[in-house]
């Protein structure tokens, strides 16, 4: 089975410019999260969704940050423009229902550096 | 909200046995998860408890107690390999945020010939 695709595995930017990463979750799973992972830190949630609506978006920066699952599967993060704080390891992970007790499989992450 | 705790490092010795501890203050609680991280790696799912007790897994076992706020993720015979970033984890009730995973900011582990 094949797991959590992302891309692109690394990007350096510079600060206000702009980058989106792409994911694609495991067959069939209907619950997509994104977490920023800062160095030495652990995973924090920006955003999840259940098929293609928004389940919590409540630690997104919508100012810069913005996510779209359109059609229930790939979803992809936006954020316009880059501060130099926003420079992380962007974790898309999926679990086949948002109900408890189902385990969350990471891909292997995004990292942006932003100088 | 939730205010998750685990040590910042630890360092053990190749084939002794290690103990994790994670404290939890949640609003909701629906689960813990115990999740290991190599470095430049993806979080990789270890252990999940729902009820007080220990779960047993190989080398791994995870221990949780609800009314403490408690758990612990107990490593035996250690390996080289086991030297990895240990995240505590803490699943809402549902209620404000769909069941996602709220991360500690893990335990570094180092494991030393």
């Amino acid at each position: 089975e094949a797991g959590v695709a992302q891309s692109p595995r690394y990007k350096i930017i510079e600060k206000r410019q702009s980058v989106a990463f792409w994911c694609n979750p495991i067959s069939g799973h209907a619950t997509l999260y994104w977490y920023q992972q800062i160095l030495g830190q652990g995973p924090k949630l920006l955003i999840q969704f259940q098929n293609n609506g928004v389940v919590d978006d409540s630690q997104l920066p919508k100012d810069r940050f913005s996510a779209e699952r359109l059609k229930g599967v790939d979803s992809t993060l936006k954020i316009q423009p880059a501060k130099l704080e926003d420079s992380a390891v962007y974790l898309c992970a999926s679990s086949s229902t948002g109900a408890a007790g189902n385990t969350i499989y990471f891909g292997e992450g995004s990292w942006l550096t932003v100088v | 909200g939730q205010n998750i705790d685990q040590p910042t490092e630890m360092t053990a010795t190749e084939g002794a046995i290690v103990q994790i501890n994670c404290t939890y203050q949640t609003s909701g609680f629906n689960g813990l998860f115990w999740y290991q991280q190599h470095a430049g790696e993806a979080p990789t799912f270890l252990s999940y408890n729902v009820l007080d007790g220990l779960e047993e897994k190989g080398r791994f076992s995870s221990f949780l107690s609800r009314s403490k706020g408690y758990s612990y993720l107990l490593l035996k015979e250690l390996q080289m390999k086991d030297s990895a970033s240990y995240l505590c984890a803490v699943r809402d009730d549902g209620s404000n945020s769909g069941y996602a995973l709220n991360f500690g900011k893990g335990t570094s582990l180092l494991v030393t010939p």
